[in-house]
């Protein structure tokens, strides 16, 4: 049984370009929490979702941000017009229901230059 | 406002010896707390957790203690080994929550 799947494991981008990170979760989970970690810094929550329901994006920036976990396929971070600030590590956690353990990807380090 | 901590940002110690990470928290409505080792370029890999009713609890090697009074929560390792070096955070969350508050994180650095 796979664990949780992220890619790219490392993401270089300009300022202005978009970013798109995937997250595949474990095999029989439909819920997917997006974290940003800064370095010597906690994860920070951003999103939570399950098949094609955004169900809490509370941590999530309004603008440039957004999130996806369609009925097929991985979820989807994607941030446009990248700036310096957005760099950081970006952690992706499945779980099978609500109150259930989550279980971390091996994050996608981006980068912004 | 509510936050959760850790008290320091490193600790080292002798393979053999114990070790002991702590770890504050402020939220009086939490009532699940989750420890998590992060080795260096993975993702946080879940240890061990604790609910409120109880003020410990043992695993493989490691036990977590949980103090309401002073609100205050910790991890115990036996017999530390280099394979635990890595960071330690503390996370909790409030009843009815699932999204789990970190905090900064506990560097572990255990030497042969």
């Amino acid at each position: 049984n796979a664990g949780v799947m992220q890619n790219p494991r490392h993401l270089v981008r300009r300022r202005g370009q978009e970013a798109r990170l995937r997250c595949s979760p474990m095999k029989g989970h439909s819920h997917v929490y997006w974290y940003r970690q800064l370095p010597e810094e906690g994860l920070k929550f951003m999103v939570y979702l399950q098949k094609e329901n955004i169900i809490d994006e509370s941590g999530m920036p309004k603008e440039r941000f957004s999130a996806e976990f369609p009925k097929e396929g991985p979820s989807i971070l994607r941030i446009q017009q990248v700036v310096r600030g957005d760099s950081a590590a970006y952690f992706c956690a499945s779980s099978p229901g609500i109150n259930y353990e989550q279980y971390f990807g091996p994050g996608t380090r981006l980068t912004v230059t | 406002g509510e936050s959760v901590g850790l008290h320091l940002p490193t600790l080292s110690v002798q393979e053999g010896d114990n070790s002991i990470i702590n770890c504050a928290y402020s939220n009086s409505a939490s009532d699940y707390f989750i420890w998590y080792k992060q080795e260096s370029g993975k993702g946080p890999q879940f240890i061990i957790d604790i609910r409120s009713n109880m003020d410990k609890r043992q695993g493989q090697r490691v036990t977590v203690l949980l103090n309401k009074t002073v609100k205050h929560l910790s991890l115990q390792i036996a017999a530390t080994q280099p394979g635990d070096s890595a960071v330690y955070f503390c996370a909790e969350s409030p009843g009815g929550s699932y999204i789990p508050t970190f905090g900064r994180g506990t560097s572990l650095i255990v030497h042969p």
